[in-house]
């Protein structure tokens, strides 16, 4: 089955840098790579996904990288802003017609003022 | 649009008693899915069900847990003589009905076990 790891498990970095989230999948028949954000107590909320017939898509300051041939994918938050504080996970799925999602452990981001 | 609906948010159970959690999924979705959370980790699968059918319940452990999604009326996961270590957050998940769509998330069912 599906497998994802998910680095680094912390991040902290100062507001206005970047963040970079990075993830590795073994099931190259996945071809769905979705990014959640929860934050304390809360739902997670999807804030970006690509398809495997993609290879980068932007969303104002967030943009998600893939690369089949490695079986990699990446969250880029730029400008980063208190409020991107949380802990975003990524997964992956769709691979052989499977619903289900696989995810990551987490990353929990922190934005220093 | 009312977003996948799960109740209770919060619930306290004895050793031995018997946990029932309820997902109603979006308006228009026809999948559901569970997944646990414990403190400080990742989402774990636990099983995907469509109306009166369990598509794929690999992540379901083999005893005291089962899941349902009947005809009319919300999905259950039900755990039966819950022991400490089912504390943890419970999140329920629908998507439309297509290969493969955004999962949505519930605001989780927060069991703890004494």
């Amino acid at each position: 089955g599906e497998n994802v790891e998910q680095h680094p498990s912390t991040l902290s970095v100062q507001e206005g840098d970047s963040a970079v989230i990075k993830c590795t999948y073994s099931d190259s028949a996945s071809n769905y790579f979705p990014w959640y954000k929860q934050e304390l107590g809360k739902r997670p909320q999807l804030i970006i996904d690509i398809r495997s017939n993609v290879g980068e898509k932007k969303d104002q300051r967030i943009a998600v990288t893939l690369n089949k041939t490695a079986k990699h994918f990446s969250l880029h938050i730029t400008e980063t802003q208190p409020e991107d504080s949380a802990v975003y996970f990524c997964a992956a799925g769709g691979g052989g017609g499977a619903q289900k999602l696989v995810f990551g452990q987490g990353t929990r981001l922190t934005i220093n003022p | 649009n009312a977003g996948v609906m799960q109740n209770p948010r919060h619930l306290v159970r004895r050793r031995g008693q018997e946990a029932r959690l309820r997902c109603s999924p979006m308006k228009g979705h026809s999948h559901v899915y569970w997944y646990r959370q414990l403190p400080e980790e990742g989402l774990k699968f636990m099983v995907y069900l469509q109306k009166e059918n369990i598509i794929d319940e690999s992540g379901m452990p083999k005893e005291r847990f089962s899941a349902e999604f009947p005809k009319e009326g919300p999905s259950i996961l039900r755990i039966q003589q819950v022991v400490r270590g089912d504390s943890a957050a419970y999140f329920c998940a629908s998507s439309q009905d297509r290969v493969i769509s955004p999962l949505h998330f519930g605001n989780g069912t927060r069991l703890t076990v004494t």
